[in-house]
């Protein structure tokens, strides 16, 4: 049981330039989220999805897409990087309330040059 | 406003002393649900609890308690006898329903907790 995964681990950017952050879990949970951490700012909703083929914004949705055609994955996309995208990005899963503990993945580093 | 309010940025604190992180929230629901994770420095989130709006009861998890009163919206953590191990930085969440039964958490912006030895 491998729990909340996300790939890459680290990845380095230049302006303008797209990527794709996977995140898969294990444990059948029907919500995942994308959350980015930034020095100071806690942990901020980018984009989250309560089923498969469902996503809705969160917080911090500019500059961000998502999509989630499996249940058991969720992936942020970054169409043309800009260096205030520069962060850790953690995504998470949970069961529906009311076993609403979230459970996530180790985090990505992204640096955008 | 935050919605979740974490006010102590950091505390320090030397090995063995009790020490107490507070959060404050802020929400119109009924029901709701309230988190503390703990992130140390190797960087995962760890859940440590969740509690629920309808159930103020204090819980104590070894060195761990946490207090829940919902006439003052806090919920805060306190770690007795603190280590060196403890060193992290705390989040509070709070998790609100949105409609169609779905919830979405909100984080404070954490605390950051430094025991010296």
């Amino acid at each position: 049981n491998a729990g909340v995964t996300q790939t890459p681990k680290f990845r380095v950017l230049k302006t303008g330039q797209s990527m794709t952050l996977l995140c898969a879990q294990d444990m059948n949970h029907e919500y995942m989220y994308w959350y980015r951490q930034d020095p100071g700012m806690g942990l901020r909703l980018i984009h989250y999805s309560v089923g498969e083929g469902t996503t809705a914004k969160g917080e911090v949705p500019d500059g961000y897409n998502v999509s989630r055609l499996k249940k058991q994955n969720f992936l942020l996309g970054l169409e043309s990087a800009a260096p205030s995208q520069t962060s850790v990005y953690f995504c998470a899963s949970t069961l529906p309330p009311p076993q609403e503990t979230q459970y996530f993945g180790p985090g990505t580093r992204l640096l955008v040059l | 406003a935050q919605k979740v309010t974490q006010a102590q940025t950091e505390i320090s604190v030397v090995e063995k002393e009790d020490v107490t992180l507070d959060c404050v929230y802020e929400t119109r629901d009924t029901t709701y649900y309230l988190f503390w994770y703990k992130q140390p420095p190797s960087g995962e989130l760890v859940f440590l609890i969740r509690r629920n709006s309808f159930d103020e009861q204090n819980e104590i998890s070894g060195r761990y308690s946490w207090n829940f009163q919902k006439s003052t919206s806090s919920f805060n953590f306190t770690i007795t006898a603190s280590q060196v191990v403890d060193s992290a930085v705390y989040f509070c969440a709070l998790s609100e329903a949105i409609g169609g039964g779905s919830y979405i958490p909100t984080f404070g912006r954490g605390t950051s907790l430094i025991v010296h030895p």
